[in-house]
């Protein structure tokens, strides 16, 4: 069965630092997916990550998948409060026509404060 | 514009009373998924469409149940809500399959509680 850890489940940090959002999952798959939720809100796509050793930026957030470890890191960098939302990894399991199903973590509450 | 779009956005409703919940997307996707999502579980597949007429259950099917007589619409249905269906609910949408790592479609969700 696919299960996806993330951690830490709750960051608050403080504007101008860095952190890494941890997702590690249970089987063998290179399709990845990274999503921004904000508070009673829809998911916003962030990044989808297709290989190992791919990686992907946008803005503050990089994104990376190693799929011999089964782990993605989302990178921040120099937070901003705009960042402050939760965010969720979700990875594509199955990988066959009648297993198709996207797995997600539990997701990060990202605080950012002054 | 894209889009997958759900309703009710919010309901209250009562044990027993069938409800349904529509999904409906305009970019001819044949791929369609429910998720429910709950704190500390993240979101959960609920159903899962390959294309019309073609359904297959996802993680926790117990309770639904889900059509696709057409491309563009997939609702979910409630015969007999129960209090632990409290949840908020998501419609999403593919071109392809999703191991195949495309664009999923979300809808804004939609906010139930059964009393």
């Amino acid at each position: 069965e696919l299960k996806v850890e993330q951690n830490p489940l709750f960051l608050s940090m403080q504007e101008g630092k860095n952190y890494t959002i941890y997702c590690n999952y249970s089987t063998t798959s290179d399709r990845l997916y990274w999503y921004r939720q904000d508070p009673g809100k829809s998911l916003e796509s962030l990044f989808v990550l297709l290989s190992n050793g791919a990686v992907k930026q946008e803005g503050r957030l990089m994104a990376s998948l190693d799929t011999k470890a089964r782990l993605s890191t989302l990178h921040i960098t120099a937070a901003v409060h705009d960042l402050s939302a939760t965010y969720f990894c979700a990875v594509a399991g199955g990988g066959s026509y009648n297993t198709d199903k996207l797995i997600f973590g539990t997701g990060t509450r990202l605080q950012v404060f002054p | 514009e894209a889009q997958v779009t759900q309703n009710p956005r919010y309901l209250i409703t009562v044990t027993g009373k069938k409800l349904t919940v529509t999904c409906s997307q305009n970019m001819n996707h044949e791929y369609m998924s429910w998720y429910r999502q709950d704190p500390g579980l993240g979101l959960r597949q609920i159903y899962y469409s390959m294309n019309v007429e073609v359904t297959d259950k996802g993680d926790v099917p117990e309770g639904y149940k889900v059509s696709r007589k057409e491309k563009r619409n997939f609702p979910l249905i409630l015969e007999s809500p129960s209090p632990n269906q409290t949840s908020l609910y998501f419609c999403a949408s593919s071109f392809l399959p999703l191991y195949s790592g495309n664009t999923i479609y979300f809808g804004e969700g939609s906010w139930l509680t059964v009393v």
